[in-house]
């Protein structure tokens, strides 16, 4: 099975501030590379997939970058309804794994 | 508009049974992939199953193989796990998720989820 390592596990930000994720993967996996957003008590919800692709409705703050084994999620700006949990996925292979997650709190 | 609808959840023993239902609407159920993910209290996210568009092709983790039992009902637009001998690590929210038609393969819209408790 395909091991996803993220970091950091937590961050504390502040509204505007710029947010980077990072996403390993323990094998290649090309750009078979997905980033969910989770708030409290809802759903996961499609960010990027393919590395760098904006998932319809998302906004253009979100972007995504990588290949290989190493993958990057950024927030240009962070907004009060970017506080949230953050997974990357691969679709590479079955399993289909994911992180353990980042969760982006309010400094 | 597309949707997923999970229920089925409740508190459980361990060791029995329990069958939890995804109902799709909004799209071409028999066209997609779909898939179970859980995520127990306060953790992270696990992938448990997937179903092909034909139901021909299923998929299990490891640590639910010979246990739990995705099928999909094209008639009533639904999918379904069965859950027999659970266990306390079984405890989680399940989530269904329909798998985009493309070659990234990527979970494009996800059930509310339905909680999952086993204790005695």
């Amino acid at each position: 099975d395909i091991q996803m390592t993220q970091s950091p596990s937590s961050l504390s930000a502040s509204v505007g501030d710029r947010v980077t994720i990072s996403c390993r993967a323990s094998q290649s996996i090309s750009t078979f590379l997905n980033w969910y957003q989770q708030r409290p008590g809802k759903a996961p919800k499609l960010l990027i997939f393919a590395a760098s692709s904006l998932q319809s409705g998302v906004p253009s703050r979100f972007s995504g970058s990588g290949s290989g084994t190493d993958f990057t999620l950024t927030i240009s700006s962070l907004q009060p309804e970017d506080f949230a949990t953050y997974f990357c996925q691969q679709s590479y292979s079955t399993p289909r794994t994911f992180g353990l997650g980042t969760k982006v709190e309010i400094k | 508009q597309v949707q997923l609808v999970d229920s089925g959840g409740g508190v459980v023993q361990p060791g029995r049974s329990l069958r939890l239902s995804c109902a799709a609407s909004g799209f071409s159920f028999s066209s997609y992939n779909i898939h179970w993910v859980r995520q127990a209290p306060g953790k992270g996210l696990e992938w448990v199953a997937v179903i092909s568009y034909d139901g021909d092709n299923k998929y299990y983790a490891d640590s639910v193989k010979g246990r739990l039992t995705i099928s999909r009902d094209k008639s009533k637009n639904t999918l379904y796990l069965q859950m027999n001998s659970l266990r306390a690590e079984d405890t989680a929210v399940y989530y269904c998720a329909r798998e985009k038609p493309d070659v990234y393969y990527t979970f494009d819209y996800w059930g509310q989820g339905t909680l999952v408790t086993v204790s005695s």
